[in-house]
């Protein structure tokens, strides 16, 4: 097993310019979703997703979309980057343990820089 | 939505020491409890987690103590080694099916 795999592992964007964040997992998990973590603020939810076909928004969804058309696929779009955006992101998923997400695996991380 | 806050930010004990992270959550519905380590440029892992219906769980040098009725959790580490140097984050999942994270403690354990 691979587990949740991510790539780019870093990116340099400009102002304005768009990029997809890709992330993977092979563990037929129900639950992905994105994070972004930023010094002194912990690890905050972008969007999840429970199922193929199903998304919903976390905490600071703003400027990121999301889709989720297979199992173990869950891209994050940045549709027009802005400086505010430069974080390290990670991508997690894990089974659905009663309403809720169960143990998260999370991916590597990208490190993405908006100059 | 949840709210979950992570006392202290920062926490320095020797060698040998315990150590213990707080963090309490708003919503009462919340029923998972995970506690990750995250150390310098690595993705966080998980330690160890406690649902609702238990009021602690141990692994070996690691501990976690739930108090439903006031809204608190704890992560207690005993007899603390080098190698427990990171960062430690709690969270907890309320009503909608997402994971909150506290803001993080970084410990370190000196010799």
């Amino acid at each position: 097993n691979a587990g949740v795999t991510q790539t780019p592992k870093f990116q340099v964007l400009k102002t304005g310019q768009s990029m997809t964040l890709q992330c993977a997992q092979d563990m037929n998990h129900e639950y992905m979703s994105w994070y972004r973590q930023d010094p002194g603020m912990g690890l905050r939810l972008i969007h999840y997703s429970v199922g193929a076909g199903i998304t919903d928004q976390g905490e600071v969804p703003n400027g990121y979309n999301v889709s989720r058309s297979t199992t173990e696929d869950f891209p994050l779009r940045l549709l027009s980057a802005a400086p505010s955006q430069t974080s390290v992101y990670f991508c997690a998923s894990s089974y659905i343990a009663g309403r809720g997400p169960d143990t998260q695996y999370f991916g590597p991380g990208t490190r993405l820089t908006v100059l | 939505g949840e709210n979950v806050e992570q006392h202290p930010s920062t926490l320095s004990v020797q060698e040998g020491d315990s150590a213990v992270i707080k963090c309490t959550y708003s919503d009462s519905a919340s029923n998972y409890f995970p506690w990750y380590k995250q150390e310098l440029g690595k993705r966080p892992q998980l330690i160890i987690d406690i649902r609702s219906n238990v009021g602690e769980k141990k692994d070996q040098r690691i501990a976690v103590t739930l108090n439903k009725t006031a809204k608190h959790f704890s992560l207690h580490i005993t007899e603390t080694q080098p190698e427990d140097s990171a960062v430690y984050f709690c969270a907890a999942t309320g009503t909608a099916s997402k994971l909150t994270f506290g803001t993080g403690t970084r410990l370190q354990v000196t010799l």
